[in-house]
C-alpha cells in the first residue's frame, strides 16, 4: 500500500533562517506530488505541484521553492523565513491520472518567531 | 467569485441529527469531486468521492448537480465522532479545496 511520510511534525525557526521540509512517498511510482499551505483559520493554498522529477509548478509566487530530485522526494524550502510563513504544510500525492483524489502526509506545523 | 465555496459553519447539532453541506465551485469545466474530513490539528483525509449519479456510504450520502456547480453531503444519524471539518474539493487541473465548513456534534 502506498504510504507518506512527511517531517518534521513541529517546527519553530527563527525568521531569516532557511526552510527544508522533506515528503517521500512509499509504494507508487510517477506521483503527483503536492505541497499546501493551510494558515490558521483559512482554506489550503496550492503552494508547488510536480507531475515528475525536477518538474515544479509553482501556484503563488513567494519566497519559498520547491524542488523533486527523485520520483518519490518532494522538498519545500526557503533561504529567509518570514513571519508570514507561520502555517501548517502538508505534502500530498495522487496518482498520475489527472483528477484523481489526494493523500497527504501528517503535516509540518511551521512557527517563525 | 471564490473558486470553491462553502457554508461558513460551525454546525452545532446533537447527536442523531442529520446535517447537510452544501459546496458550489465557479469552473465549469471540472472534472472530479470529493468530500474531504479534516480533523483539528490533523492532515485532511478523503471521506468521499462524489459522483454525477450520487453516491452513499452509510450514513454519508454526496450529491452533485453539474448544471447548478453545486455538490452536497448528508450525514444521517450523526455520532459525537463525526464532529471535524468537512472540506468540498473539486478537480481540475489540481484539487481546488475550499474553506471547510466545522461540524461540532454534542451529547
Amino acid at each position: 500500500s502506498q504510504t507518506i511520510h512527511q517531517w518534521p511534525a513541529t517546527l519553530v525557526q527563527p525568521v531569516g533562517s532557511p526552510l527544508s521540509l522533506e515528503c517521500t512517498v512509499e509504494g507508487t511510482s510517477n506521483p503527483n506530488l503536492y505541497w499546501y499551505r493551510q494558515a490558521a483559520g483559512r482554506g489550503l493554498q496550492l503552494l508547488f505541484y510536480s507531475v515528475g522529477i525536477g518538474q515544479i509548478s509553482s501556484e503563488v509566487p513567494q519566497n519559498l521553492s520547491a524542488s523533486r530530485p527523485q520520483d518519490r522526494q518532494f522538498i519545500l524550502s526557503s533561504k529567509k523565513l518570514l513571519l508570514s510563513d507561520s502555517g501548517f504544510y502538508l505534502c500530498a500525492w495522487s496518482g498520475a491520472r489527472v483528477n484523481t483524489e489526494a493523500f497527504f502526509g501528517q503535516g509540518t506545523r511551521l512557527t517563525v518567531v | 467569485r471564490k473558486e470553491v465555496e462553502q457554508d461558513p459553519g460551525p454546525f452545532n447539532v446533537p447527536e442523531g441529527a442529520t446535517v447537510a453541506f452544501n459546496c458550489t465551485y465557479s469552473n465549469s469545466a471540472s472534472q472530479s469531486f470529493f468530500w474531504y474530513r479534516q480533523d483539528c490539528r490533523k492532515e485532511p483525509k478523503l471521506l468521499m468521492s462524489v459522483y454525477s449519479s450520487g453516491n452513499e456510504d452509510g450514513r454519508f450520502t454526496a450529491q452533485l448537480n453539474r448544471a447548478s456547480q453545486y455538490i452536497s453531503l448528508l450525514i444521517r444519524d450523526s455520532k459525537l465522532s463525526d464532529s471535524a471539518t468537512y472540506l468540498c474539493v473539486v478537480g481540475g487541473s489540481t484539487l481546488t479545496f475550499g474553506k471547510g465548513t466545522m461540524l461540532l456534534v454534542s451529547p
